[in-house]
């Protein structure tokens, strides 16, 4: 089963460039979710999903959006990278309000 | 105060030992007790949970929650070199107001052979 599955897995940026880290799930779940991992800081809410066209806000958004045109798909996009975003990106997915967190494999980007 | 706070170690350990990982909340309002286990460069995986108060069982791992304390705790026993990972607290709400999901900021093991 592939679960959650994330590209690209590594990304190196320029400054100033945009680029889409996409997500995908085939558990048919309603609930999507992007974190980003860094030292010290474990794993922080960018922006999360409830549904299809259904988005929020999370704990660090600035710098990113996002969209939920279907259930299996929730793109996340950096508009302008800056080196402050050079971290470990995680799409994950759940099938309600509670219950287990499925996570992808992630995609590391850097940002010169 | 962060909702959860989690020693972020590193803790190394010879193998064989018994394990202990600990975090500590804020919110009343928690009712499931979650660990993730991250191995390098993967993502997180559920390992267990509990729901409220008690502990729970499942061979080598023990989880337990002290409500009245506000404490979770993870207890390995007889560790393994393959038990080597973060391990990561997530305590939840119950219901439909639980789309922010917290997490603590991992404890880094390592189990010496």
């Amino acid at each position: 089963n592939a679960g959650v599955t994330q590209t690209p897995k590594f990304q190196v940026l320029k400054t100033g460039q945009s680029m889409t880290l996409q997500c995908a799930q085939d558990m048919n779940h309603e609930y999507m979710s992007w974190y980003r991992q860094d030292p010290g800081m474990g794993l922080r809410l960018i922006h999360y999903s409830v549904g299809a066209g259904i988005t929020d806000q999370g704990e660090v958004p600035n710098g990113y959006n996002v969209s939920r045109s279907t259930t299996e798909d929730f793109p996340l996009r950096l508009l302008s990278a800056a080196p402050s975003q050079t971290s470990v990106y995680f799409c994950a997915a759940r099938q309600g309000p509670t219950g287990e967190l499925f996570f992808g494999e992630g995609s590391r980007l850097t940002v010169l | 105060q962060k909702e959860v706070e989690q020693d972020p170690g590193p803790l190394s350990v010879p193998e064989g030992a018994i394990v202990s990982l600990n975090c500590t909340y804020s919110n009343s309002a928690f009712q499931y007790f979650m660990w993730y286990r991250q191995y390098s460069r993967k993502g997180p995986e559920l390992l267990m949970y509990t729901y409220s108060s008690g502990n729970k069982e499942d061979g080598r791992f023990t989880a337990q929650v002290d409500k009245s304390s506000k404490y979770i705790s993870l207890f390995i026993r007889d560790s393994q070199p393959s038990d080597s990972a973060t391990y990561l607290c997530a305590p939840q709400r119950g219901g439909g107001s639980n789309y922010k999901l917290t997490f603590g900021k991992g404890t880094l093991l390592t189990v010496n052979p």
